[in-house]
Formats: C-alpha cells, structure tokens, sequence
C-alpha cells in the first residue's frame, strides 16, 4: 500500500491567481496521477506524472494550465494557473499500486475554492 | 476505449436492506474493475477489485460484486445495509498493461435510512 498526503486540504483562491498543490508518498512509485472532482461529479484524470520527463496530459488538459512537476518517486506537484471559478474543484493525487495490481491509493484531495 | 456506466446516481435502502448498486463496463479487452467508496471529505479508498481471477469478488465491509462478462456488468452488492454504507460509490475500469490509466463512472451516492 501507500500512504498519500497532499498540501493544503483546502484553499480559497481568488480569480486570475494561481495555486500549488503538494503530494507526497510514504514510498517510491513509478505510477502517479493527478484527477479533478468538480463538485457532485466524478473524477477526470488530468494527467499522468513522470518522473524526470513532461507529464502526459489527458484530452481537454493542457500543461500551461496545469503544469506539473515530479522531481524524484515520492513527490509530485499541480499547479492550477490563472484560476477561474470554473476550476473549483477537488484535486486529487494518486498513486498505483506499486505490487502492479491496478488498484489506486488516493489522497485526501485538495479542495479549492476559487472566487 | 474503455468506459463505465453506474445506472442510478441516487440510490436509498434502509438499515439492514439488501444494498445493489449497478455497472456496467464497455471495453475491447478483458478489464480489470474496481469499486471504490468515498465518503465525506475523503480520498477514495478500495472496496474491492476484479483481475481475471474469481469472478465473484468480495471486498471489505460486507461488499462484494460479480463480474458478468456476458452482460458486461459489475454490480456492487451488501446483503444488509449499515448506516455507516452511507457514501459515494464509484465504478472503474482499467485495462491490463494500459499503465494502470483508470476511468471511473460517475459515482452513485448511497443513503441508508434508519
């Protein structure tokens, strides 16, 4: 298993600024992976975080939106940029099982409100 | 492409009632397929996870589902519903080898009335 903490639980932004998210993990992963929750809805993956190289971005996300950076196997972050009230959301980070069962581990997301 | 479809985004038995959440799955190769549960203010956490093994799956807290290749359906079942079920619950698909992308339904919240 793995044990997922993100920084900070909530924040509120307000409109044109951007916001940093953390995520750490208690151990080395090779699979980590960035979804979006809006409200009342179900996860989208926004991309996929690779270590030492550019993430890989789902359809409709783009890196200058959402940069990402993953330095080193237990550390990733998300940057939402130039934020609109349409990025109100929970920002999730997950990590796949490192026993290559195809389960997630998931933190406990970043809420973020933005005004 | 994969894809998942949870019939129901409401979904409300009382305590001790037979709980039946449904999905189905559309994918061009054998999947794998998870329930996850999510309650308030939480990250997802794993109920319980088909991989080509036994088709019918149990997982923690009572729950336990089976898969259907013929209907293409994993549906969720608890013979007894607690309060404590009361949550959001979410179907997902991934695809063996496929670097472990998941797609996840668009979640059935339970409520459990006393």
């Amino acid at each position: 298993s793995a044990v997922i903490s993100q920084k900070p639980s909530r924040d509120i932004c307000q409109r044109g600024t951007s916001l940093t998210i953390q995520c750490q993990v208690d151990s080395q992963v090779t699979m980590m992976f960035w979804y979006r929750q809006q409200p009342g809805q179900s996860l989208t993956l926004i991309a996929t975080a690779n270590q030492g190289s550019e993430a890989t971005y789902e359809s409709g996300f783009v890196i200058d939106k959402f940069p990402i950076s993953r330095p080193n196997l237990t550390f990733s972050t998300l940057t939402v940029s130039n934020m609109s009230p349409e990025d109100s959301s929970i920002y999730l980070c997950s990590v796949a099982d490192p026993a290559n069962t195809g389960e997630l581990f998931f933190g406990e997301g970043s809420r973020l409100t933005v005004l | 492409a994969q894809s998942v479809t949870q019939l129901g985004s409401h979904v409300s038995v009382s305590e001790g009632a037979l709980v039946l959440l449904r999905c189905n799955y559309s994918s061009s190769v054998p999947p794998y397929l998870f329930w996850y549960v999510q309650y308030p203010n939480q990250g997802l956490q794993l109920l319980l996870k088909y991989t080509s093994a036994a088709t019918l799956v149990k997982g923690i807290n009572g729950f336990e589902a089976e898969f259907k290749k013929s209907e293409t359906s994993f549906h969720l079942t608890k013979p007894s519903a607690h309060m404590s079920d009361a949550a959001e619950y979410f179907c997902a698909v991934s695809r063996p080898g496929g670097g472990f992308k998941t797609i996840f339904g668009a979640g059935t919240r339970l409520f459990v009335k006393a």
